[in-house]
């Protein structure tokens, strides 16, 4: 089975801009979370989408947005980026029913966005 | 609330075991994972503890799993150059839906 694939790989923008970036999650797995990586702040998760709805949130602003489509793909979008969104932006996917607890996630290589 | 800590570097010689370790504060975690990330890449899960066990082994893996201390342990044997990266605990969330908190990573060099 082919891994999580997340696209672009990298992306440099300017501050005020907009950003999407994608996720395809592992085939038949229908949980996407998402998490932002940075040296100062380490692992923060962001949210987590399971058939179309956000399930669960992170402690980001509301510039951090996303959805999930019938296939299960995935979107992130960040709106007026901040030099402080400069971040490894990590997707993972897990195979996962609506009543079961925490399944094993798996990552994809990310998204390194560079905010100028 | 969650919180995950781990010491922040480890280095070890070729050959020699490796023991990263790890504590944390949700005593309801449903499992317990460790994660490997080399440079420029994302996480590669390594392996996996459900709260209700003590140890897991793993070919060259060994997990250790203290609840009363909450303590998690990672131990590689026979380390080797590519074992070399930085190693992340996580805890589960049991609240519904599927939410990780990582640790601080611990980054492992070996040398020769």
């Amino acid at each position: 089975k082919a891994g999580v694939t997340q696209t672009p790989r990298y992306l440099i923008k300017t501050r005020g801009q907009q950003v999407t970036l994608s996720c395809s999650p592992i085939s038949g797995h229908r949980s996407v979370s998402w998490y932002q990586q940075t040296p100062g702040q380490g692992l923060q998760f962001l949210f987590e989408y399971f058939s179309e709805t956000q399930r669960n949130k992170g402690n980001f602003p509301g510039r951090f947005s996303g959805r999930q489509f019938s296939n299960s793909r995935s979107e992130m979008n960040v709106s007026t980026l901040e030099l402080g969104d400069s971040a490894l932006y990590l997707c993972a996917s897990s195979l996962i029913d609506s009543s079961g607890p925490t399944d094993t996630q798996y990552f994809g290589p990310g998204t390194r966005l560079t905010v100028l | 609330g969650e919180d995950v800590e781990q010491s922040l570097f480890l280095s070890v010689r070729e050959g020699d075991s490796s023991v990263i370790n790890c504590t944390y504060t949700d005593s309801s975690s449903t499992y317990l994972y460790w994660y490997k990330q080399e440079p420029g890449a994302g996480l590669q899960l390594l392996t996996y503890i459900f709260s209700n066990m003590d140890m897991k082994q793993d070919q060259r893996l060994t997990v250790l799993l203290n609840k009363k201390d909450k303590h998690l342990s990672l131990r590689i044997a026979d380390t080797q150059t590519g074992d070399s990266a930085i190693y992340f605990c996580a805890e589960g969330s049991t609240g519904g839906g599927n939410k990780l908190t990582f640790g601080t990573g611990t980054q492992l060099k070996v040398e020769l």
